[in-house]
């Protein structure tokens, strides 16, 4: 069974902070994809990133960065320079990749509001 | 492209009566899914397809929910009779085998 811990429930930031939301997964798969999406206000899912698991180098887009560490069965999202935009719930997920095994399972997600 | 196309936007029943939620794919994506967001769940997968089929149904919640694919580009999902703890929001999501999972705006539906 496949299982997306995310253990912060709501975070808060002044704007301009740096913050980090932590994921953790279980899976018995060893090819499997990890997911990060975003739920702003309005309702719908946005997606973010995707990363396979045989690749654990980190990915940067803008400020946005992705740690992914198989060791520790974790893929953290950073955002850097937190806007009022970033206000939102966002969702880690994971994935088994083979046929019959690709239905995504969500972590709880995490409320982020960022304080003007 | 137009995105997974979903609709109505919003639905408001009485318990005891049929809903029929309604979904298009992006056009070339061959996998359809269902999934249901509620404060208590989350979001949770009730079903999906590949290629019209439906491959994993296990969280369809019961016999009152059944979900169709009668062609590559339409889903239709369906709960009758309606009861208030189907109260959800209904998103549609479609990809194809290398692409990641796209999300409709989704359906969301009040029963009372």
């Amino acid at each position: 069974a496949q299982k997306v811990t995310q253990a912060q429930t709501e975070i808060s930031v002044v704007e301009k902070e740096d913050v980090t939301l932590d994921c953790v997964y279980e899976t018995r798969d060893t090819t499997y994809y990890l997911f990060w999406y975003k739920q702003p206000p309005s309702g719908e899912l946005v997606f973010l990133i995707r990363r396979n698991s045989f690749d654990e180098q980190n990915e940067i887009s803008g400020r946005y960065s992705w740690n992914f560490q198989k060791s520790t069965s974790s893929f953290n999202f950073t955002i850097t320079a937190s806007q009022v935009v970033d206000s939102a719930v966002y969702f880690c997920a994971l994935s088994g990749i083979n046929f019959g095994n690709e239905k995504l399972t969500f972590g709880t997600g995490t409320r982020l509001t960022i304080i003007p | 492209d137009a995105g997974v196309i979903q609709s109505p936007r919003h639905e408001v029943t009485e318990m005891g009566q049929e809903v029929t939620l309604r979904c298009k794919p992006i056009s070339g994506h061959d996998y359809l899914f269902w999934y249901r967001q509620t404060m208590m769940r989350g979001l949770e997968l009730l079903i999906y397809f590949n290629n019209n089929v439906p491959i994993d149904d296990s969280g369809m919640p019961e016999d009152r929910f059944s979900a169709k694919m009668p062609n590559a580009s339409f889903s239709t999902l369906k709960i009758q009779p309606s009861e208030p703890r189907d109260s959800a929001v209904y998103f549609c999501a479609s990809k194809d085998f290398s692409s990641p999972l796209h999300f409709g705006n989704g359906t969301r539906l009040t029963v009372t």
